[in-house]
C-alpha cells in the first residue's frame, strides 16, 4: 500500500535560521507531490505542489521543496523563518491509483 | 470570493445521537472529501464524491453516511455508529476529481464533541 511518512513529529527552529522539513513516499512511479500547511483550528492551506519538470519548486510564503526520484523524497525548506510559519505541515501524495494520501504531519515551532 | 464553507465551526452530540455536518462550495469543483483529523494522526478520508448522487467510501467509512444532491453541498452524518466521534473534521474539494494533479481546497472545519 502507498503510504506517505514525516519523520519529524515536533521541530523546533530560532527565528531567522534555516528550515527542513522531510517527506518520503512509498510508489513505484512518480506521483503528484503536495505540501500543505495548518494552523490551529484552521483548514489547510496548499504551499506548493509538484507533478513533473524541474526538480525545484517554488511556493507560497518563501518555501520551496525539491523532488528526489532516487531517495523518494519530496522535502520542504525555507531559508530563513518568521515566527508567523509556526503550524502544522504536512506533505500528500497522489499516485494516480487512490485518493489522496497525507503524512501524519510535522509540527513547527519557532522561538526568539 | 470562491471557498468552502463548514458548518458549525463547533458541534456537540449526545450519546447515541446523529449529527449532520455541512460543507458547501462555490468553487464549480466536481469533486468533495470528508476528512478526519486525530491528533498525531494526519488526514484520513472518511467518503468522497466525484459527482452529484454519486460517492465512494474512504478508508474510514464505518459509522458515518454523505449524500450528493447538488454539486455545491456534500454532508456528513456522524451515526450513533461512530463509537469515537470526537475530531476535527475537514471538508475538502478539486476540480479533477481524486486521482488527479489538481490540489484540494479545504474548508475551515468542524470540530465535534461528545457530551
Amino acid at each position: 500500500a502507498q503510504s506517505v511518512t514525516q519523520p519529524d513529529i515536533h521541530i523546533t527552529v530560532s527565528e531567522g535560521a534555516s528550515l527542513e522539513l522531510r517527506c518520503n513516499y512509498s510508489y513505484g512511479a512518480t506521483p503528484y507531490l503536495f505540501w500543505y500547511v495548518q494552523s490551529p483550528g484552521q483548514g489547510l492551506q496548499l504551499l506548493l505542489k509538484y507533478f513533473s519538470g524541474d526538480t525545484l519548486v517554488q511556493g507560497i510564503k518563501g518555501f520551496e521543496a525539491e523532488f528526489k526520484r532516487s531517495q523518494s523524497s519530496f522535502n520542504l525548506r525555507k531559508p530563513s523563518v518568521h515566527w508567523s510559519d509556526a503550524a502544522e505541515y504536512f506533505c500528500a501524495v497522489d499516485s494516480g491509483n487512490t485518493p489522496l494520501v497525507f503524512g501524519k504531519g510535522t509540527r513547527l515551532s519557532v522561538i526568539a | 470570493d470562491g471557498g468552502i464553507t463548514q458548518s458549525p465551526k463547533y458541534l456537540f452530540r449526545k450519546e447515541g445521537q446523529n449529527v449532520t455536518l455541512s460543507c458547501e462550495q462555490n468553487l464549480n469543483h466536481d469533486a468533495m472529501y470528508w476528512y478526519r483529523q486525530d491528533p498525531g494522526q494526519g488526514l484520513r478520508l472518511i467518503y468522497y464524491s466525484q459527482i452529484v448522487n454519486d460517492f465512494q467510501k474512504g478508508d474510514i467509512a464505518e459509522g458515518y453516511s454523505v449524500s450528493r444532491e447538488k454539486k455545491e453541498s456534500f454532508p456528513l452524518t456522524v451515526t450513533s455508529a461512530q463509537k469515537n466521534p470526537t475530531a476535527f473534521y475537514l471538508c475538502a474539494s478539486n476540480a479533477g476529481g481524486p486521482r488527479s494533479n489538481q490540489p484540494q481546497h479545504f474548508g475551515d472545519g468542524t470540530r465535534l464533541s461528545i457530551l
